[in-house]
């Protein structure tokens, strides 16, 4: 079976632009989470997505930063404008139905570096 | 507020030795999870193990084993027979009725 599946791998992009991280979760799969990893914040959950509705979006640093899910096989993270700080890998996750005592299974995370 | 802390940022190893990683954490819930997370400079999350915090026997697959202390809120992860590929960074993970948090991580590197 195909594991989460993020795209793209690398984004080099200039300060001020637009970006959009792609991610398709495990079919099945009923939980969808977006993380941030950084050297000096570790791993840090941005939103979380149950049944395509945003449940929890208190992780989101700014309104710089939206996130979709339009179906249960896609779900987007987009930051307008970025900025230099948003620089770091960004990882999707998703769960099966039972939610949060089961492991999340990681796609292979998208590095963004802001110019 | 659910807390993960793992206080030891970078460890080694010689290959074929026994190392434990330590996490603490703290959690107003009665039910949760912890796991560990391997992340090989591949970037990939992998997970390594999980305990059930109802359950007092310690989970063990293959090389890897926890210690659960559930009193003292401890949760330190043993890799015995440590092999080069084991090389990467380590995340204690904690879970409970709402949110995943994640400690800082604890960088392994296993010697030749």
């Amino acid at each position: 079976d195909a594991g989460v599946i993020q795209s793209p791998r690398h984004e080099v992009t200039e300060m001020g632009q637009e970006v959009t991280l792609r991610c398709k979760p495990i079919s099945g799969h009923d939980y969808l989470f977006w993380y941030r990893q950084t050297m000096m914040r570790g791993l840090e959950l941005l939103i979380y997505f149950n049944n395509n509705v945003p449940i929890d979006d208190s992780g989101m640093p700014e309104d710089r930063f939206s996130a979709k899910m339009p179906n249960a096989s896609f779900s987007t993270l987009k930051i307008q404008p970025s900025e230099p700080r948003d620089s770091a890998v960004y990882f999707c996750a998703s769960s099966p139905g039972t939610g949060f005592n089961q492991p999340q299974h990681f796609g292979d995370g998208t590095r963004l570096s802001i110019l | 507020a659910q807390t993960v802390t793992q206080s030891q940022p970078e460890m080694s190893v010689q290959e074929a030795e026994t190392v434990t990683l330590s996490c603490t954490y703290d959690t107003s819930e009665s039910n949760y999870y912890l796991f560990w997370y391997k992340q090989p400079p591949s970037r990939q999350m992998i997970l390594v193990i999980r305990q059930e915090a109802y359950k007092q026997q310690n989970a063990t697959e293959n090389r890897f084993s926890v210690n659960f202390q559930k009193a003292a809120k401890s949760f330190s992860l043993k890799i015995s027979d440590s092999q080069l590929g084991d090389t990467a960074m380590y995340f204690c993970g904690l879970t409970g009725t709402y949110k995943y948090i994640f400690g800082t991580g604890t960088r392994l590197k296993v010697l030749a």
